[in-house]
């Protein structure tokens, strides 16, 4: 079993609507948890980080996270075809041996179709 | 500020040889990790160089290696290459603090390796 479980998807939505898309995890250890979102050709591009259980709001997304659940979650509100890409959710554990090691999900392929 | 750059951009190498891939962290960043992605396993963890010496590394055969410069700028080099080596080779870079909280990973956009 996979420390990071993402559904892959795909998830294809209309403009406008709100996408919902999460992650579960089994390593307690993890303490620190990322979106990333990658567009085709491209490099992941971080989009909210946090680090702690709770909800964080940045313009269109929210990012929300349960430590008791190990599960956390990404929402977008007002979709748009440009937020079409993979999203990535990230976590690491805030130890010495986990230095430069995030561990990801397999992503989510979105697409918002006008 | 310029952001994290990887040379080159396209390679493609048979089995057996060889490849280095070069990565330009964010100035002043002294941390670089690389990743492995695959449709397949997704993003995966080779290893991660801070101040010359590699901290940390992940599940891969001897075959992967890096190294870092003084300048922070890394290497990672794939030795007797094989077809399953296909993949997009993603470096990150951070500021390396030991406070996790705050060093959040920047990737470059990546070197597309197929080996023939």
């Amino acid at each position: 079993q996979k420390e990071v479980e993402q559904d892959p998807g795909p998830l294809s939505v209309p403009e406008g609507a709100i996408v919902s898309l999460n992650c579960t995890y089994s390593n307690s250890a993890f303490q620190y948890f990322m979106w990333y979102r990658q567009y085709s050709r491209k490099g992941p591009e971080l989009l909210m980080y946090t680090y702690s259980s709770g909800n964080k709001e940045d313009g269109r997304f929210t990012a929300q996270v349960d430590k008791s659940s190990k599960y956390i979650s990404l929402f977008i509100r007002d979709s748009q075809p440009s937020d079409s890409a993979t999203y990535l959710c990230a976590m690491s554990a805030l130890s010495g041996t986990s230095y430069g090691k995030l561990t990801f999900g397999q992503g989510t392929i979105l697409t918002v179709h006008p | 500020k310029a952001g994290v750059t990887q040379t080159p951009r396209y390679l493609i190498k048979t089995r057996g040889q060889q490849v280095t891939l070069s990565c330009s962290p964010i100035s002043g960043h002294r941390s670089v990790s690389w990743y492995q992605q695959t449709p397949g396993q997704g993003l995966q963890f080779l290893f991660e160089y801070f101040s010359e010496t590699q901290r940390n590394k992940g599940n891969f055969p001897g075959r992967f290696s890096g190294r870092q410069f003084s300048n922070s700028r890394s290497e990672m080099n794939v030795s007797t290459l094989e077809l399953g080596d296909s993949a997009l080779y993603l470096c990150a870079s951070s500021l390396g603090r030991t406070n996790q909280r705050t060093d959040t990973q920047y990737f470059g956009p990546g070197t597309r390796l197929t080996v023939l």
